[in-house]
């Protein structure tokens, strides 16, 4: 069993959309979550940051963790063409440990 | 600032062979790691470098080893080139020191080498 899960899609929804984009993970001893975006043939961008358990929201983009489901998600509101991209969930533990990828979420926002 | 680079951008080698890939961290940092992306996954991380010494390690073979320079340049060698070498490479850099609690220390990354091994 992989330490992240995350369904690759591919996801296509029709512009103004919400999207929602989900990780599940099995180490508990992961402390902060992120989410980055790898639009093609460039690398990852860190689209937001959670530590520990609870929300955070930034423009149209909400980051939820759940530590007792060991369960994070992704939504973005009034979705734009621009947002076609490949989201990753990535987790790490403290310290200068290494982050852990899911697979990633090709998404396709289609006008 | 020109953030992370790295070079080259594509690399064709066939199997056995050996490549060295190059990454110059963005300005400031002095943290470099290593990953590798496989075609439809996410990056698995190989190793990290810090005062030229290599911090962390992946679950990756000795086939895969690096180097950092007093500049805080880093490269990636692979020796005796696999198949299943083929893959997108991605150099991140990281600022010195550890973030405050509940902080994240980002980790920015460069566009990637693409090594094909035919």
């Amino acid at each position: 069993q992989k330490e992240v899960e995350q369904d690759p899609g591919p996801l296509s929804v029709p512009e103004g959309a919400i999207v929602s984009l989900n990780c599940t993970y099995s180490n508990s001893a992961f402390q902060y979550f992120m989410w980055y975006r790898q639009y093609s043939r460039k690398g990852p961008e860190l689209l937001m940051y959670t530590y520990s358990s609870g929300n955070k929201e930034d423009g149209r983009f909400t980051a939820q963790v759940d530590k007792s489901s060991k369960y994070i998600s992704l939504f973005i509101r009034d979705s734009q063409p621009s947002d076609s991209a490949t989201y990753l969930c990535a987790m790490k533990s403290g310290g200068y440990n290494k982050l852990i990828f899911g697979a990633g979420t090709r998404l396709a926002v289609h006008p | 600032d020109a953030g992370v680079t790295q070079s080259p951008t594509h690399l064709i080698k066939t199997r056995g062979q050996q490549v060295t890939l190059r990454c110059s961290p963005k300005s400031g940092h002095d943290t470099v790691s290593w990953y590798q992306q496989a075609l439809g996954q996410g990056p698995q991380f190989i190793f990290q470098y810090y005062e030229e010494e290599e911090r962390q390690r992946g679950n990756f073979p000795d086939r895969f080893s690096g180097h950092q320079f007093p500049n805080y340049s880093s490269e990636l060698n692979v020796n005796a080139l696999l198949l299943g070498d083929s893959a997108l490479y991605l150099c991140a850099s990281s600022r010195p020191g550890l973030a405050a609690p509940g902080a994240y220390n980002e980790q920015f990354f460069g566009p990637g080498t693409r090594l094909t091994v035919l």
